[in-house]
């Protein structure tokens, strides 16, 4: 069975602009989650998708967005890219909703640097 | 408000010695708690969980750790390292609500010595 994909794997964009990241969850899982790593801030959750509802948000601004799709592949938008928003970008899928009860596989992430 | 502290930004050990990363949670409830590990150029991998019951709870890989709610400490061990643990280690803290955030510490870089 496939991993986790996303795409682009590597993302150089500069301030003011926006950018759209996708990802594949396995096959067969429901839920999406978002994380941003930065060596700054660490690991830090964006967003968590299951049937195309968000059900749980982290603590960013709104230029930060996403949507699940009905296949379960999900995407997220940033808008006015700023210098620190420059981070890898992970997505990560799990058959059911919940993080607690259900084991998350995650992508090798898409690297995004602003410039 | 729930938060994971990991002692030590990098540990080195021989190959083959104890692996010891430390993590310390705090929480208002007794939280979940979790490892993950990232490989380089890589994304995580989860290691092991504790959601609820037995205390110490084994992993993927020889990895283990134990819940000790009076310390309030989550510690990842592992008997004899291997070349193939280099990696970073991550501990993580969730709170039992289905609004709850995970919350992830600031790493652990695990370095192995031939």
């Amino acid at each position: 069975k496939a991993g986790v994909t996303q795409t682009p794997r590597y993302l150089i964009k500069t301030r003011g602009q926006q950018v759209t990241l996708s990802c594949s969850p396995i096959s067969g899982h429901r839920s999406v989650s978002w994380y941003q790593q930065t060596p700054g801030q660490g690991l830090q959750f964006l967003f968590e998708y299951f049937s195309e509802t968000q059900r749980n948000k982290g603590n960013f601004p709104g230029r930060f967005s996403g949507r699940q799709f009905s296949n379960s592949r999900s995407e997220m938008n940033v808008s006015t890219l700023e210098l620190g928003d420059s981070a890898l970008y992970l997505c990560a899928s799990s058959l059911e909703v919940s993080q607690l009860t259900d084991t998350q596989y995650f992508g090798p992430g898409t690297r995004l640097t602003v410039l | 408000a729930q938060s994971v502290t990991q002692l030590g930004s990098h540990v080195s050990v021989s190959e083959g010695a104890l692996v010891l990363l430390r993590c310390n949670y705090s929480s208002s409830v007794p939280p979940y708690l979790f490892w993950y590990v990232q490989y380089p150029n890589q994304g995580l991998q989860l290691l092991l969980k504790y959601t609820t019951g037995a205390t110490l709870v084994k992993g993927i890989n020889g990895f283990e750790a134990e819940f000790k709610k009076s310390e309030t400490s989550f510690h990842l061990t592992k008997p004899s390292a291997h070349m193939s643990d280099a990696a970073e280690y991550f501990c993580a803290v969730m709170g039992y609500s289905s609004a709850s955030k995970i919350i992830f510490g600031s790493g652990t870089r695990l370095s192995i010595r031939p």
